[in-house]
């Protein structure tokens, strides 16, 4: 298995409340990205990583930022939690000398009440 | 926003049973097809990344084919055993981007 944990891998918390996740590698990958499923959609992609401090946007960014200050870390924030936030968060990792393969996190489950 | 698809959303199948799953994607500026197996309660894994029109890729019971001209994919599970019940999702990408559009999966359940 690929080395990613996340933490914490359950929270409740408040609306308004801020909130970050944490994903945390030992493979060295140089790609991570930021999921979050919720049913009938599918794993939808928040943000990503393509190196130390380089990030861009995915396809439902709006109301959560990312921080890449180091290789092993990348670090979800919803600055101001909503119910609508409420989902489960799962990290990947991928390096492009494997095709591109994700290899996924155990994933957190954010109950924003 | 590339729109992936995956049919049938469900599919119920008796152990023994071959079955198969479609995935589609746009075609044009297509670049890679991921399959993933994601079990209840784990995370997904990967089965297959395809890129080139024509490929097949095998994985013991579990196969997959590509056209990347018509924009599908199909899985297919020769011989359903209990524990291949999963959802299967397949994701797209669409030129080099380094990111991945799933499709909402089709959840197999195989019966003893």
């Amino acid at each position: 298995d690929a080395g990613i944990t996340q933490s914490p891998r359950h929270k409740v918390t408040e609306t308004g409340t801020p909130v970050t996740l944490r994903c945390h590698q030992t493979e060295n990958h140089r790609y991570m990205y930021w999921y979050r499923q919720d049913p009938g959609h599918g794993l939808r992609l928040i943000h990503y990583s393509y190196g130390v401090k380089d990030t861009d946007k995915g396809e439902v960014s709006d109301g959560y930022s990312v921080s890449r200050s180091k290789t092993e870390d990348f670090l979800l924030t919803l600055e101001s939690a909503t119910s609508s936030q409420t989902s489960v968060y799962f990290c990947a990792i991928s390096e492009r000398g494997e095709a591109k393969t994700q290899y996924f996190g155990p994933g957190t489950r954010l109950l924003v009440l | 926003i590339l729109n992936v698809e995956q049919s049938p959303q469900s599919l119920h199948v008796q152990e023994g049973d071959s079955t198969n799953f479609t995935c589609s994607f746009p075609s044009s500026n297509f670049y890679a097809l991921h399959w993933y197996r994601w079990e209840t309660a784990k995370s997904p894994e990967a089965l297959f990344v395809m890129t080139l029109n024509g490929d097949e890729k095998k994985k013991g019971r579990i196969s997959a084919t590509l056209n990347t001209k018509e924009g599908y994919s199909y899985l297919y599970i020769k011989g359903s055993q209990p524990e291949d019940s999963a959802t299967y999702l397949c994701a797209s990408e669409e030129g080099d981007t380094d990111k991945l559009i799933f499709g909402t999966g089709t959840r197999l359940q195989v019966f003893p």
